[in-house]
């Protein structure tokens, strides 16, 4: 069976620090990989989307960056955190499948002080 | 035209009662709208979806029904238990090419025993 590992659960950095956050998918090929945002009231915000090793897609011009070493390896990260980089990260998959829905890891609430 | 917009933004209802959650999109592309329901700490996960060839689908006690005309769809939880409390995010993308899902910003139910 599929699953995502998403790590760590929660984390608590000072601004100006470094992000790293990791993401792995287990039991599928090729999966698109996703990273969403999710502030309160704002919903979930598409930050990045790869299609495959090396292939990222940035969604909106922040902070941010995102690589894919692996096929079913996400990480997202920031040479620098800002205060407004707080929130809960979510780390998502689909398979190549018309039918295919998406899954969410259990996301990572990241608290910049 | 990508937004999708969700309401209300919160909804308290007695156990037993039905809950509705209202959804509206703009672009006509769109072809595939689940809902997805979040835990507290926890990822979304899928609940339900619904493709615009039928107006209405139904699992359990959770139904979507589906207006193509007026571009809007909505979740009816029937039999409202204090177990569906959660945050519901409706979604809407296109299942052809890339999967890219937009969110609504979600409702947070609670069901009052």
């Amino acid at each position: 069976s599929q699953t995502i590992h998403q790590w760590p659960a929660t984390l608590v950095q000072p601004v100006g620090s470094p992000l790293s956050l990791e993401c792995t998918v287990e039991g599928t090929s090729n999966p698109n990989l996703y990273w969403y945002r999710q502030a309160a009231g704002r919903g979930l915000q598409l930050l990045f989307y790869s299609v495959g090793i090396g292939q990222i897609s940035s969604e909106v011009p922040q902070n941010l960056s995102a690589s894919r070493p692996q096929d079913r390896q996400f990480i997202l990260s920031s040479k620098k955190l800002l205060l407004s980089d707080s929130g809960f990260y979510l780390c998502a998959w689909i398979s190549r499948g018309y039918n295919s829905p998406l899954h969410f890891g259990n996301g990572t609430r990241l608290t910049v002080t | 035209q990508q937004q999708v917009k969700q309401s209300p933004q919160s909804l308290i209802v007695q156990k037993g009662g039905i809950s509705i959650i209202n959804c509206a999109y703009e672009n006509t592309a769109f072809d595939y709208f689940p809902w997805y329901q979040q835990f507290p700490g926890k990822g979304p996960a899928l609940l339900i979806a619904i493709r615009p060839d039928v107006s209405e689908k139904k699992e359990g006690r959770f139904t979507i029904s589906f207006n193509k005309s007026a571009k809007q769809f909505s979740l009816h939880i029937m039999d409202s238990q204090p177990g569906d409390s959660a945050t519901y995010f409706c979604a809407a993308s296109m299942r052809s090419g890339f999967q890219k899902l937009v969110f609504g910003t979600g409702t947070r139910l609670l069901v009052s025993p």
